[in-house]
């Protein structure tokens, strides 16, 4: 157990839908990120947080936004869903500073995304 | 961040060591090497990381050529639970930190 805690872990739904995917980091970690793995582009760098504030951006789509709240959870929402959003999506967290050069990062059990 | 190469799979025999290489030739001298696994389709696992000096854990052993081209890990007495896919990744940190790059890594088998 990684101690980071996603949910919902299975998430069914039709195209042109909104989800919401949320991820409650390990006790401390001020550091939330998010990545997609799907089948043909693997795991994917999405975004990340520190401590409330946007700090990277990688491969997210437009229809795609993430926030961090005080408590230091975060949500992840899709929206407009097509077909090929379906793919796992992994939260991660890390007690390690934004910009810290080394440290390991912690994953959750992932959100897994059905778009039908 | 540099790339890197890794066979695509390995066997092992349970309790004998696995040793999984990674070729990342273009590695800058402020990169560091880390190694996560996946198993089946839970949360990648980190297990070991270093800069240019060998590190060891109680997961595995990280031995890094002293021209830091290439480097491999190694579990010394793998099991059965150790099979799954072994990703090499080589990062700065600093402003990459986190931003990891997955490659295809080694799907590694272990079997009885």
């Amino acid at each position: 157990d990684s101690g980071v805690t996603q949910t919902p872990k299975h998430l069914i739904t039709a195209t042109g839908q909104r989800v919401t995917l949320r991820c409650s980091p390990r006790s401390g970690d001020l550091s939330v990120y998010w990545y997609q793995q799907s089948l043909d582009q693997g795991l994917q760098f999405l975004i990340q947080y520190y401590n409330g504030e946007e700090r990277a951006k990688g491969n997210i789509l437009e229809r795609f936004s993430a926030q961090q709240f005080p408590d230091l959870h975060s949500e992840l929402n899709l929206s407009s869903l097509e077909l090929g959003d379906s793919a796992l999506y992994f939260c991660a967290s890390s007690v390690a500073k934004s910009g810290s050069t080394t440290g390991e990062l912690f994953f959750g059990e992932g959100s897994r995304l059905t778009v039908l | 961040d540099a790339k890197t190469t890794q066979p695509p799979s390995m066997d092992c025999a349970e309790g004998r060591a696995a040793n999984l290489p990674c070729n990342h030739s273009t590695i800058s001298g402020n990169e560091y090497v880390y190694w996560y696994r996946q198993i089946h389709s839970q949360g990648p696992q980190y297990i070991i990381h270093g800069l240019k000096n060998n590190e060891t854990n109680e997961m595995a052993s990280l031995i890094i050529t002293e021209d830091r081209k290439s480097s491999t890990l190694i579990l010394p007495h793998a099991t059965l639970r150790d099979t799954a896919v072994y990703y090499c990744i080589v990062t700065a940190g600093g402003t990459s930190y986190g931003k990891l790059t997955f490659g295809q890594g080694t799907i590694l088998t272990v079997h009885p």
